[in-house]
C-alpha cells in the first residue's frame, strides 16, 4: 500500500516570491508521483509527473518537481509565484501508471499575499 | 477533444434517497475512476473500472456501487444516503500519460 504526506497544510507567499511545497511518499513497490492543483470550485488539473528518467520534472504554469527516491520526497516548487496561483494543492501517487488507483494527501493550500 | 465530464454539476438530495452519478471519459480512454472528496480533504477511491470490469475498490460501504457501460462512460450509484455523502465526487479516466479529472458533481445530503 502506498500513503503521501502533505507536510505543510497552509502556505502563505508574497507575490512573485519562490515557493516549495513538500510530498513525502511511503511505499514498498516503484511508485509513479503527481501533483495535481483544484482551483475553487474546481476539479483537479495535473501540473506534472514523474513517471521514470529524469528526477526533475517540468509541469504548466512554470511548475517543476524533483524525485528523490532516497528521501522518499516529491516536492513542488515555483521560482516566482503569482496571483493566479492560490489554489489548493495535491500530492499523489500510484503503484500501476494507468491502471491503479491515485492516493492522494491531505493537500496544501497556497495563499499569495500581494 | 472534450474532457471528462459529468453530470449533473450539482444535486442536493435528502437522507435515504437514492442518487446516480455520470461520467464520460475522454474518447479513446477505457480507464474510468471514481473518487470522493470531502471538504477539506484529498481525494479517497471508490472504484475503477477497466473494460466495463471492475479492477478495484476503496474502503466505502456496501451503499456505493459503480458500472461502466460498453461505450465507457461510468454511472456512480449510492443508496440510503447519509449525511457524511455530502462531498465533492469526481471522475477520472485514463489511457497511457496520466489521469484526467472531469470537474465533478457537488452532492449535497440534507
Amino acid at each position: 500500500a502506498q500513503s503521501v504526506t502533505q507536510l505543510d497544510s497552509q502556505v502563505p507567499v508574497f507575490e512573485e516570491a519562490p515557493v516549495e511545497l513538500r510530498c513525502n511518499y511511503s511505499s514498498s513497490v516503484s511508485v509513479y508521483l503527481f501533483w495535481y492543483v483544484q482551483y475553487p470550485n474546481q476539479g483537479l488539473q495535473l501540473l506534472l509527473k514523474y513517471l521514470s528518467g529524469s528526477t526533475l520534472v517540468k509541469g504548466i504554469n512554470g511548475f517543476e518537481a524533483e524525485f528523490n527516491k532516497s528521501q522518499t520526497s516529491f516536492h513542488l516548487r515555483k521560482p516566482s509565484v503569482h496571483i493566479s496561483d492560490t489554489a489548493e494543492y495535491f500530492c499523489a501517487v500510484s503503484a500501476n501508471f494507468g491502471n491503479e488507483k491515485l492516493t492522494f494527501g491531505t493537500g496544501t493550500r497556497l495563499t499569495i499575499i500581494p | 477533444d472534450a474532457g471528462v465530464t459529468q453530470s449533473p454539476t450539482h444535486l442536493i438530495k435528502t437522507r435515504g434517497q437514492h442518487v446516480t452519478l455520470r461520467c464520460s471519459p475522454i474518447s479513446g480512454h477505457k480507464s474510468v475512476s471514481w473518487y470522493q472528496q470531502v471538504l477539506g480533504q484529498g481525494p479517497q477511491f471508490i472504484f475503477q473500472y477497466y473494460e466495463k470490469e471492475e479492477r478495484g475498490r476503496g474502503n466505502f460501504p456496501d451503499r456505493f456501487s459503480a458500472r461502466q457501460f460498453p461505450n465507457y462512460s461510468s454511472e456512480l450509484n449510492v443508496n440510503a444516503l447519509l449525511l457524511g455523502d455530502s462531498a465533492l465526487y469526481l471522475c477520472a479516466s485514463s489511457l497511457h500519460y496520466g489521469y484526467t479529472f472531469g470537474s465533478g458533481t457537488r452532492l449535497t445530503v440534507v
